[in-house]
């Protein structure tokens, strides 16, 4: 059983370009939260994905959004992108059988702005 | 929001001794607090949690305690090993599908 799978693996942009990150969750796993982690920095939250509609957000702007599809795939996009944006970026997953509380890690996507 | 402060930022021990980090919180309505290891270039992973009416759990070297009027929490590792070395966050969320807030972190390194 496959864990939490991310893609690409590292990235390279310049700014001003747009990306879009890719994450498949867990099996049985129904909701998916992006997190972005600055070197050296814990991950911050960024949103939250479930049901394919965006359930809560964190403090990032708009130049963030994300979608969800019905086999609970979820893709991160970042428009404009900044030099700040350079970071690795983490999908996680939790269960749909419980009461939410456990996340799994994938193993991130490296972006670098330039 | 929720703010979450780590203490200390770096941590050295010899093999064998014990390592002790410690967290804060500010949102009181928070529930949940897991602890995660990051080893370098990977992922999180969860390595112990607590519930809020829980004040302490174990699981062979690692314990974590939990003060819920203080709003403190710590994560204890004994006997520690080389393996141990990592960078260690704590985190705290106020319940099941809400969003967790990571503290900065702790580089513990356990020198042979």
């Amino acid at each position: 059983d496959a864990g939490v799978t991310q893609s690409p693996t590292h990235l390279i942009k310049t700014r001003g370009q747009q990306v879009t990150l890719r994450c498949s969750p867990k099996s049985g796993h129904d909701t998916v939260s992006w997190y972005q982690q600055a070197l050296g920095q814990g991950p911050q939250f960024i949103f939250q994905y479930y049901e394919e509609e965006e359930r809560q957000r964190g403090n990032f702007p708009d130049r963030f959004s994300g979608h969800q599809f019905p086999n609970y795939s979820s893709e991160l996009n970042v428009n404009a992108l900044l030099l700040g944006d350079s970071a690795l970026y983490l999908c996680a997953s939790s269960p749909e059988v419980g009461d939410g509380y456990e996340q799994y890690f994938g193993p991130g996507t490296r972006l670098t702005v330039t | 929001g929720e703010n979450v402060e780590q203490h200390p930022s770096t941590l050295s021990v010899q093999e064998g001794d014990s390592a002790v980090i410690k967290c804060t919180y500010s949102d009181s309505a928070s529930n949940y607090f897991p602890w995660y290891k990051q080893e370098l270039g990977k992922r999180p992973q969860l390595i112990i949690d607590i519930r809020s009416n829980v004040g302490e759990k174990k699981d062979q070297r690692i314990a974590v305690t939990l003060n819920k009027t203080a709003k403190h929490f710590s994560l204890h590792i004994t006997e520690t090993q080389p393996e141990d070395s990592a960078v260690y966050f704590c985190a705290a969320s106020s319940g099941g599908y809400q969003k967790v807030t990571f503290g900065t972190g702790t580089k513990l390194q356990v020198i042979p």
